[in-house]
């Protein structure tokens, strides 16, 4: 069956260290995005990717990087690790803006 | 600007009884709605949407959500709550600048108790 995946599942670090969380998708789907989820916040859209080669930024970007070189990974990349950054993170992919956006299991990172 | 509320925090029901958990949204057109479910350590699972047609859908585990346009809500009802529904629930629009991402709700913990 496809799926989304992302790992690790779990990850802790230090303040300034870099960072990276995979996605990987088995949909072919076209759509990615990446969510961070916070306590009173939702979940608020980071960056999202329509495509091979095609990034954008979201509400909540800076600090945050990511590429797309092939259509079934999207990983995201935190350039010099926050406190602030401390959250859980969600990967998700639809087939177009239409339909529905399925949701990997999420990474929960510490930044110490 | 497009927003989706979620009034409740917390809804406790009892099992066996109906339940209900709010939605309201505030888009300048026509609303992409959806439900999704998060139980513990896990992801966001879909439950239900509504794009157009019907105002009454259906969804996934026995859930059901009322689309009212002239009160711009979207609130998810299921008839006989289970003590397996516990969960957070959250409501999102999609973003009508086409940039497919959803816009969420805070998300409200649904308590079933026996």
């Amino acid at each position: 069956d496809a799926e989304i995946t992302q790992s690790p599942r779990h990850k802790i670090t230090e303040t300034g260290r870099q960072v990276t969380l995979a996605c990987h998708q088995t949909w072919n789907h076209n759509n990615m995005f990446w969510y961070r989820q916070d306590l009173g916040h939702g979940l608020r859209l980071i960056h999202y990717s329509y495509g091979v080669q095609d990034t954008n930024k979201g509400e909540v970007s800076d600090g945050y990087s990511v590429s797309r070189s092939n259509t079934e990974d999207l990983p995201l990349t935190l350039e010099s690790a926050a406190s602030s950054q401390t959250s859980v993170y969600f990967c998700a992919s639809s087939s177009n803006f239409q339909e529905t956006q399925y949701f990997g299991p999420g990474t929960r990172l510490l930044v110490l | 600007a497009q927003s989706v509320a979620q009034p409740e925090d917390q809804v406790n029901v009892a099992e066996g009884n109906p339940l209900t958990v709010k939605c309201t949204y505030s888009v300048s057109g026509n609303p992409y709605l959806f439900w999704y479910v998060q139980y513990p350590n896990r992801g966001l699972q879909f439950l239900l949407k509504y794009i157009t047609g019907d105002n009454l859908v259906k969804g996934s585990y026995g859930f059901e959500a009322e689309f009212n346009k002239s009160q711009t809500s979207f609130h998810l009802k299921k008839p006989s709550a289970l003590v397996s529904d516990s969960a957070l629930y959250f409501c999102a629009v999609r973003d009508l600048s086409n940039t497919g991402k959803l816009i969420f709700g805070q998300g409200t913990t649904l308590q079933v108790k026996p």
